[in-house]
């Protein structure tokens, strides 16, 4: 499978634990772009990574929340210490490249957050 | 604030007719244009993106762009119970980096 690969799918958590979202770019891809979804809202973005580097996180809260995208392996989207208001489906993007490279979406992860 | 606004239905269309979704975005700096179609609990899905003003076709989809009145449509000929679904119409650029979605009109197709 040579698409965006998410996991896992679902992640239930209990306030206060940490949840760890994991994305695989596209093959060829190099650039990843995270995406939440809350119940009846519009997807917003959050983050925006290379290889090694965070490009853009204008849409990520300031605490809590950070991101990665090592040299090797998936990218990594952490969320500590969750609250209820976290739970929302989390989506990954990858592209070939910036500016105008359409993004292509994972199947997302479901947090719940009891 | 980049703004992308949609009319959130439902939009109920025939069988055979064509659906017609349409989008404005409050940003001129805004450079791409992409439509995506997202399933009831599923991920987006890409469908049509446009750069230039005008028409642009691909199979059953026609995406069109008007930059000076601001206004992407996203018109879906021959419409099946198939393409009901949310589209989502999102916008790229102006210094930014990811995706301003709007939040989306749910189609129906009438069998």
């Amino acid at each position: 499978n040579a698409g965006v690969m998410q996991n896992p799918r679902h992640l239930v958590r209990r306030r206060g634990q940490e949840a760890r979202l994991r994305c695989s770019p596209m093959k060829g891809h190099s650039h990843v772009y995270w995406y939440r979804q809350l119940p009846e809202e519009g997807l917003k973005f959050m983050v925006y990574l290379q290889k090694e580097n965070i490009i853009d996180e204008s849409g990520m809260p300031k605490e809590r929340f950070s991101a990665e995208f090592p040299k090797e392996g998936p990218s990594i989207l952490r969320i500590q210490q969750v609250v209820r208001g976290d739970s929302a489906a989390y989506f990954c993007a990858s592209s070939a490249g910036n500016s105008n490279q359409p993004q292509h979406f994972g199947d997302g992860t479901r947090l719940s957050i009891l | 604030q980049k703004e992308v606004e949609q009319n959130s239905g439902p939009l109920s269309v025939p069988e055979g007719a064509i659906a017609s979704l349409n989008c404005t975005y409050s940003d001129r700096g805004s450079q791409s244009f992409f439509w995506y179609r997202q399933y009831s609990g599923k991920s987006p899905e890409l469908i049509m993106f446009i750069y230039s003003n005008g028409d642009k076709e691909d199979g059953r989809f026609t995406a069109q762009l008007n930059k000076a009145s601001q206004y992407v449509s996203l018109l879906i000929r021959d419409s099946q119970p198939s393409d009901s679904a949310t589209y989502l119409c999102a916008v790229l650029g102006g210094g930014a980096d990811g995706l301003t979605f709007g939040k989306g009109t749910h189609l129906i197709i009438q069998p």
